[in-house]
């Protein structure tokens, strides 16, 4: 059983707002992953990280922005949501390279 | 570049058909290939994981098949349930360990 875990599960903000996806991992893996993925559509990469003080921007450029301070730790922050912001966010980690990757419950996210 | 493509995108089976989804890579140097489920509006739940030198996993109704050589692999998912509706998804780590993933397949069990 995976233990990965988003907050919010579910988030409904205006326009302007600042936010901030929670994801936490108690599995002590080092990589970790934050994809987008918009209903009934294909996933996309937007940053991962192989540790502590580690970011890279994914495949799908972001005007999100993320953070590794502690290895349990992924945060992604949303400085100025807009709608088009409008999807849900996916949180993944990852032991070594030929280990399974566990994906969280999600984020849906919906700006008015 | 890697590319992972599905085949069907979608399929709809009566319940208790054995059913097979198939997937497919275009580099065959691969580390692993992994299987997952996704229901509507939910993150992916990892159904099988199979290394390089395996040929198979199994976990319950469900096995899965990896052939490097030709770059494909299948998910077999024997009499099937109407619980077992939802998007199989199939992914591959590229040279940088990042997932290539499929765009999945729409599986709808009636009852």
């Amino acid at each position: 059983e995976a233990d990965i875990y988003q907050t919010p599960r579910y988030l409904v903000i205006g326009t302007g707002k600042k936010i901030t996806l929670e994801c936490s991992q108690t599995m002590g893996h080092d990589k970790m992953y934050w994809y987008q993925q918009d209903p009934g559509m294909e996933l996309h990469l937007i940053h991962y990280s192989y540790g502590v003080n580690s970011t890279e921007k994914g495949d799908l450029s972001s005007e999100s922005t993320v953070s590794r301070i502690r290895t349990e730790h992924f945060p992604l922050t949303l400085e100025s949501a807009r709608p088009s912001h409008t999807s849900q966010y996916l949180c993944a980690s990852r032991g070594y390279a030929g280990e399974t990757q566990y994906f969280g419950p999600g984020t849906r996210l919906l700006v008015l | 570049k890697q590319e992972v493509t599905q085949i069907p995108a979608a399929l709809s089976v009566p319940e208790g058909e054995n059913l097979v989804l198939n997937c497919s890579f275009t580099d065959s140097a691969i580390y692993n290939l992994q299987w997952f489920r996704q229901d509507p509006g939910k993150g992916l739940t990892s159904l099988l994981l199979i290394q390089s030198s395996q040929r198979e996993q199994t976990s319950g109704r469900l096995n899965a098949s990896l052939d490097k050589s030709s770059g494909r692999s299948t998910l077999y998912i024997a009499a099937s349930q109407p619980g077992d509706s939802a998007t199989y998804l199939c992914a591959v780590p590229d040279s940088s360990y990042k997932l290539i993933f499929g765009s999945g397949t729409r599986l709808l069990v009636r009852p």
